[in-house]
């Protein structure tokens, strides 16, 4: 079956620590999506790429970095300089070019910084 | 830009009530809008979604919502809900661009639904 795979669902770093969360997806999508989730503020985009080798910031870049050397490939790295984490994160992916923006996600990593 | 108001954080009703999830938006364009239901330590998964055509957009799980777009709201409606529907629910909207490229989706900031025996 085609879908997202997310790992590792729960990580634990200690504070300075980079982290890098992994996302693949079989289903021939051209974007993908990093969103953060945390009780009570919904879901806020952190990066998006609609094409291999392009990517662009969302609404909270800042302490996170992407790449997508792949089609099938979309890491998350959460740095250091991200101030506060802990959260849990989803990955998503998109038909991109002439989607109505619906989303497909992973199950979800959830971060825990020490 | 535009953005996405879910008017209760939390909503308890008893097993086989009546539920209204309410969600408004503001765009200064046409917009899609999404529902998607989200299970304890899961990701999200899609309810229905309206696109165009008739307002009233049927789901999965029994559920249904309707646009308004003079009232610009898009409210999830279930007849009778069961224990199973215990989730948060976000509403969502994507505006249509030009070229009918969409890249991203804004979200509301969730529903919890508690669903009582």
């Amino acid at each position: 079956d085609g879908g997202i795979t997310q790992s590792p669902k729960y990580l634990f770093r200690k504070e300075g620590q980079n982290v890098t969360l992994s996302c693949e997806q079989n289903l021939n999508h051209d974007a993908m999506y990093w969103y953060r989730q945390d009780p009570g503020q919904g879901l806020r985009l952190i990066y998006y790429s609609q094409i291999v080798n392009d990517f662009q910031k969302g609404d909270i870049a800042e302490g996170y970095s992407v790449s997508r050397e792949k089609k099938e490939s979309f890491p998350l790295t959460v740095t250091s300089a991200q101030k506060n984490p802990t959260a849990f994160y989803l990955c998503a992916s998109s038909t991109g070019l002439a989607s109505t923006g619906e989303l497909f996600f992973g199950e979800g990593s959830r971060l825990t910084v020490l | 830009a535009q953005s996405v108001t879910q008017l209760d954080s939390q909503v308890p009703v008893f097993e086989e009530a009546p539920v209204e999830l309410r969600c408004n938006y503001s765009s200064s364009v046409s917009v899609y809008l999404f529902w998607y239901v989200q299970y304890p330590n899961q990701g999200l998964q899609l309810l229905l979604k309206y696109l165009s055509g008739s307002t009233l957009v049927k789901g999965i799980n029994g559920f249904e919502a309707e646009f308004n777009k003079s009232q610009t709201s898009f409210h999830l409606r279930k007849p009778s809900v069961h224990i199973s529907d215990t989730a948060e629910y976000f509403c969502a909207v994507s505006d249509i661009r030009s070229g009918g490229s969409n890249y991203k989706l804004t979200f509301g900031k969730g529903t919890l639904l508690t669903v009582n025996p």
